[in-house]
């Protein structure tokens, strides 16, 4: 089974602040992604990238940077933080269309900014 | 743009039925794909669709209709485990790579 792990599970911190959140999959994926998770919005796209080095943007990038630096590992950046960040955010992982039709999700990390 | 909807809540009993509604109006379409995704974890796939008609899995089955930008996912004998939200999401077609989710449906299934 696919595995795509994020860290960390929770994350506190306070606005202004600097937040890396990381995801990491094992599953030879092409594709990653980042999604943020809220009530009454659902899972919006935030970033995702093909491939090491590359990245496009989502429909929410507003306030995030998001790096790409192998084809395993994904990184999201929040470098100064807001409360509106405060949210439930899942990294993902795929390669639709060539070898499965869906998506692989990490855990999730849950964010608070006070 | 990419718009898909589904109502908030739905509430059925054990041992019947409950039907799960998406609608979509995007640019393109590549399939569209059902998630179940339980409080505090990750979605989990269910299924996923791209030609018109019903698609039996077992439990569930999902129906497309693209002329009408509609699918239904259809469970049957109801669980009580089967409380849960359901998410619809479609892949677009100028970003075949992309899954546009819908905001979820909380299906609470009673005794």
């Amino acid at each position: 089974e696919a595995a795509v792990t994020q860290s960390p599970r929770n994350k506190v911190t306070v606005t202004g602040g600097n937040v890396t959140l990381s995801c990491r999959q094992t599953n030879s994926h092409n594709y990653m992604y980042w999604y943020r998770q809220d009530t009454g919005h659902g899972l919006r796209l935030i970033h995702y990238s093909y491939g090491a080095g590359n990245l496009q943007i989502g429909d929410v990038p507003d306030g995030y940077k998001a790096t790409r630096t192998t084809q395993e590992d994904f990184f999201l950046l929040l470098e100064l933080a807001s409360p509106s960040q405060t949210s439930l955010y899942f990294c993902a992982s795929s390669d639709l269309g060539i070898s499965n039709e869906r998506l692989f999700f990490g855990h999730g990390t849950k964010l608070s900014v006070l | 743009g990419q718009g898909v909807e589904q109502p908030a809540k739905l509430m059925s009993v054990e041992g019947t039925f409950a039907r799960v509604n998406c609608t979509y109006s995007t640019s393109g379409f590549n399939g569209l794909s059902w998630y179940q995704q339980r409080e505090g974890q990750a979605p989990v796939f269910l299924s996923y669709v791209v030609l018109d008609g019903l698609k039996d899995s077992g439990h569930f089955s999902t129906f497309l209709s693209r002329s009408n930008g509609y699918s239904y996912l259809l469970l049957t004998e109801l669980q009580i485990k089967d409380s849960a939200s359901y998410l619809c999401a479609v892949r677009g077609g100028s970003n075949y790579n992309v899954l546009y989710f819908g905001s979820g449906t909380k299906l609470t299934v009673e005794p």
